[in-house]
């Protein structure tokens, strides 16, 4: 059974750089018919796309967050990453990683990890 | 970016009864080329990420009820609930695929 699971920091100081990764258990984040993205949800509220990445690296991001957005994947650790550069107030929210098949619906999630963004 | 918008915010449903949510794209998600809709629905419970319910408007996912189906097409589709079990109970989101950004509706709160 795969699983997701995000790991980083849970506080992020104001106007300084999220950073999480995501480690995928099975092995699968090289097979050719998987994408791997970013959600998140700010507390109490709905689901919000960040980006996906492909194993070649290819990368889509959402046109709201590119400017401040950076995937990497790192296939030999089964890994792949979020960086969100010059975070608020409002950047703070459970951060999932999920798995999507063909850049489509997310079909497998982590848990979540809880960032809180604070002066 | 494709908005979807979901009906009601809040629904209470009897146990055995039917439940009924609606999801509403701001453009078709339809693809004429391959006669697929890439529309999505999940099921979120509290303090857990989202389950995928439904995929491709309504192909039902590996282990998910028989009771929960989904219908339609563009821009109109449904989730439906045949007979409402307790465990039922939770947040459930539309999400389109169609193009990026890929975009969710804000939530159904479904409560007996």
């Amino acid at each position: 059974q795969l699983q997701l699971q995000e790991s980083g920091p849970g506080l992020v100081k104001v106007s300084e750089t999220l950073s999480l990764t995501c480690t995928v258990s099975d092995g699968s984040i090289s097979r050719s018919n998987y994408y791997w993205g970013w959600i998140r949800q700010p507390p109490g509220k709905g689901l919000e796309w960040i980006a996906n990445i492909y194993y070649s690296g290819s990368t889509y991001y959402n046109s709201s967050l590119k400017s401040r957005v950076t995937m990497s994947i790192d296939t030999s650790r089964s890994q792949f990453s979020l960086k969100l550069s010059s975070v608020t107030a409002a950047d703070t929210a459970m951060y999932y990683c999920a798995r999507t098949p063909a850049d489509c619906y997310f079909d497998y999630w982590g848990q979540g990890l809880l960032v809180t963004v604070s002066s | 970016d494709i908005v979807m918008t979901q009906s009601p915010d809040f629904l209470a449903v009897s146990l055995g009864e039917r439940a009924t949510i609606n999801c509403k794209s701001g453009q078709s998600v339809l693809f004429s080329s391959n006669n697929k809709n890439y529309l999505a629905w999940y099921q979120q419970k509290p303090g857990q990420p989202p389950r995928l319910l439904i995929s491709w408007a309504s192909t039902r996912e590996s282990g998910v009820p028989d009771r929960f189906s989904g219908r339609g097409s563009g821009t109109d589709f449904t989730l439906t609930i045949s007979s409402l079990q307790a465990e039922d109970v939770g947040i459930y989101y539309c999400q389109q695929y169609s193009t990026t950004p890929y975009t969710f509706g804000q939530g159904t709160k479904l409560e007996i």
